[in-house]
């Protein structure tokens, strides 16, 4: 079957700009995730969506960063007033509920801010 | 609260040697512990987790609770074992991972 989808694979914004990134999970999945890859770092974790549950925003590095997940199923992050420094790699991934189970992982979106 | 330690950046081996990959990791509850692994232009997926206690490609890990490590094993790696390798912290509290920084093992010829 299909996996993780992500649009745009990659984005350049200038610094101030909004821009939303979107994700499409595996169908049957309650569980999203978003990390965020920044170079030389490893993953960091953003914000968890469970079922109807709310979701987890300790991750958030601001509160320019936001995310909702609409019908239990696509995801969007909202960077709003981009930074240079939020220039990354955003990663999506999906699962069943369940802290063993395997996390299915997007392509990821590109983003640089300019 | 909960950290991952892979004190190797960089690991390089010759093909045939055998190769470990550590991990450490800092939690005070009962750990889920994780190696997913990026090829080269693919997206990261999962290796192996401790709990199966399973082999994936010739690759081994064994939880040592009394060192906190994770560390990953071949006896003989191959040139396309060379990637980035991530050990993943999963706590009682949810389904998010603490992932550390990862390994970028190179396996030459």
């Amino acid at each position: 079957g299909a996996g993780v989808s992500q649009s745009p694979s990659n984005k350049v914004t200038e610094k101030g700009k909004d821009v939303e990134l979107r994700c499409d999970p595996i169908s049957g999945h309650t569980a999203l995730y978003w990390y965020r890859q920044s170079l030389g770092q490893g993953l960091e974790f953003l914000i968890y969506f469970q079922g109807n549950s709310a979701p987890d925003k300790s991750g958030l590095p601001s509160d320019r960063f936001s995310a909702e997940r609409t019908g239990g199923s696509v995801s969007t992050l909202t960077i709003q007033r981009t930074q240079q420094e939020d220039s990354a790699v955003y990663l999506c991934a999906s699962s069943s509920p369940g802290r063993s189970a395997t996390q299915y992982f997007g392509p990821g979106t590109r983003l640089l801010v300019l | 609260a909960q950290r991952v330690t892979q004190p190797e950046k960089l690991l390089s081996v010759f093909k045939g040697a055998p190769v470990e990959l550590k991990c450490n990791y800092s939690y005070s509850g009962s750990p889920e512990l994780f190696w997913y692994v990026q090829y080269s232009r693919q997206r990261l997926q999962l290796l192996l987790r401790h709990i199966s206690r399973e082999s994936i490609k010739g690759f081994t890990a064994d939880l040592n609770k009394g060192e906190t490590s994770f560390h990953l094993k071949k006896p003989f790696a191959q040139e396309e074992d060379s990637a980035m390798y991530y050990c993943a912290l999963g706590t009682a509290s949810g389904s998010r991972l603490t992932f550390g920084e990862g390994t970028q093992l190179t396996v030459n010829p």
